[in-house]
């Protein structure tokens, strides 16, 4: 069985200092990875992806991430945080794994927030 | 935000009543999923769609069910609501996982979600 999980509830950063929030996984095969955010009152909003390729991926607003699969982690990075990425942050995984890949299953979310 | 409508937005019904939630999409994606999201708990999968009438279980499918007689069309029926079922539910739709050499990512893309309250 795949799981994601999200050892942080809170993470607070000023703003302007890099911030990290982070995901193990783990899974039978190989993952498909992903970072999603939400703000109050909205759905999730997909931020990046890792499929296969280069461990570090870069996604929208700034946002990156490294694939390690040594660790079986999942970070998400920014190099310079914004008052406005304060939101909840989910990691999701695929496993590539023959019938376990239609399931994506979610961590159970990092609140971020960026103090001015 | 990807074609996704969700009905109604809110509800509140009693317990013991029927509730279907509807989930309708113009992306012509073949999987959908149904979510109910908590604190604490994150996203937890209820049920999923592979293909027209072609249906899964989740994590947590106890009390609900679901059907799929159209491509865009996805309800989540709780037969019987119990204040336990409480909570925001998410539809979400996604390209198929397998279809890897279209270079498809595969990530879903979710509506803006059902608060469903049970009194």
């Amino acid at each position: 069985a795949q799981s994601v999980a999200q050892p942080e509830d809170q993470v607070n950063v000023a703003e302007g200092n890099p911030l990290t929030v982070k995901c193990t996984y783990s899974v039978s095969g190989n993952p498909y990875l992903f970072w999603y955010v939400q703000y109050p009152n909205r759905g999730l909003q997909f931020l990046l992806k890792y499929i296969t390729g280069d461990n570090l991926v870069k996604g929208s607003y700034g946002f990156e991430a490294e694939f390690n699969k040594s660790q079986t982690s999942f970070h998400l990075k920014k190099p310079s945080a914004l008052v406005s990425d304060s939101a909840l942050y989910f990691c999701a995984v695929r496993d590539i794994h023959a019938g376990s890949a239609r399931q994506l299953t979610f961590g159970s979310g990092t609140q971020l927030t960026v103090l001015p | 935000d990807a074609g996704i409508t969700q009905s109604p937005r809110h509800k509140v019904t009693e317990t013991g009543t029927p509730v279907t939630l509807r989930c309708h999409q113009t992306e012509n994606h073949r999987y959908m999923y149904w979510y109910r999201q908590d604190p604490g708990h994150g996203l937890r999968l209820i049920h999923y769609s592979y293909g027209v009438k072609d249906t899964d279980k989740g994590e947590v499918s106890d009390g609900y069910s679901v059907s799929r007689s159209k491509t865009e069309d996805f309800l989540l029926t709780l037969e019987s609501a119990t204040s336990s079922q409480t909570s925001v539910y998410f539809c979400a739709i996604s390209e198929s996982p397998y279809v890897r050499d279209r270079g498809l990512g595969t990530e879903a893309f979710f509506g803006q979600g059902t608060r469903l309250t049970v009194v």
